[in-house]
């Protein structure tokens, strides 16, 4: 069964700030993860999707990496507004379809 | 582009009664998902259609939760007899599917509390 975690499950940072969110995965054959966004009362957008076969996705000030061997992905917001502030999930899929999703990190850049 | 219509936005029933929300995915998308979101965790799979049949409904409560999606197009999903543990937000989606991924658009969520 895969499981998903995400580290840290919450962070608040000054803005300007350079950071990272952390996903970690146990099952290794994974079809794709996405990183999502999800403001409070709204539902979730998509950031950044990567294949499996691709290493890391670039959006803007986001990156997403993707370390299959090691079971990890990584989402660096660079520049960090406090527009950013929302929790930031990470959701693998190892059948092209269902996506099994972390419990989010809960981001706030302070202005 | 309009997105994916959910209603009711929010929900409070009493325990043991039956609750309904509806969908309304984005046009042309053929897969549509259910998916429950507690509060502080991630949101899980429910039901996940393919046009008006059922793909993967191997985590709904079959007991209690029941879901369709007649035409293809818009989607019913039902709680009967509701539990307090059923309070979440539900969320729909819609999805194309781009490089052989599927990419979701969620709806803004029925958020249902259960007293």
């Amino acid at each position: 069964k895969q499981e998903v975690t995400q580290i840290p499950a919450a962070l608040s940072v000054p803005e300007g700030e350079n950071l990272v969110l952390n996903c970690s995965f146990t099952d290794s054959a994974i079809y794709n993860l996405q990183w999502f966004r999800q403001d409070p009362g709204k539902g979730l957008t998509s950031l950044l999707l990567i294949q499996s076969s691709q290493r890391e996705q670039t959006s803007g000030r986001l990156n997403a990496s993707l370390d299959k061997s090691s079971g990890r992905s990584t989402l660096y917001i660079a520049a960090s507004q406090p527009g950013d502030s929302a929790t930031y999930l990470c959701a693998f899929s190892t059948s092209g379809s269902r996506l099994t999703f972390g419990e989010g990190t809960q981001l706030t850049v302070n202005p | 582009e309009a997105g994916v219509a959910q209603s009711p936005r929010y929900k409070i029933i009493e325990k043991r009664q039956s609750v309904a929300f509806w969908c309304n995915p984005i046009s042309g998308h053929a897969t549509l998902y259910w998916y429950q979101q507690i509060l502080g965790q991630g949101p899980k799979l429910l039901i996940q259609f393919q046009n008006n049949g059922v793909v993967d409904d191997s985590q709904l409560p079959k007991d209690r939760f029941s879901a369709e999606r007649l035409k293809g197009v818009d989607s019913t999903l039902k709680i009967q007899p509701a539990k307090l543990e059923d309070s979440a937000v539900y969320l729909c989606a819609s999805s194309y599917e781009w490089r052989g991924a599927n990419v979701l658009t969620f709806g803004a969520g029925s958020r249902l509390t259960v007293l």
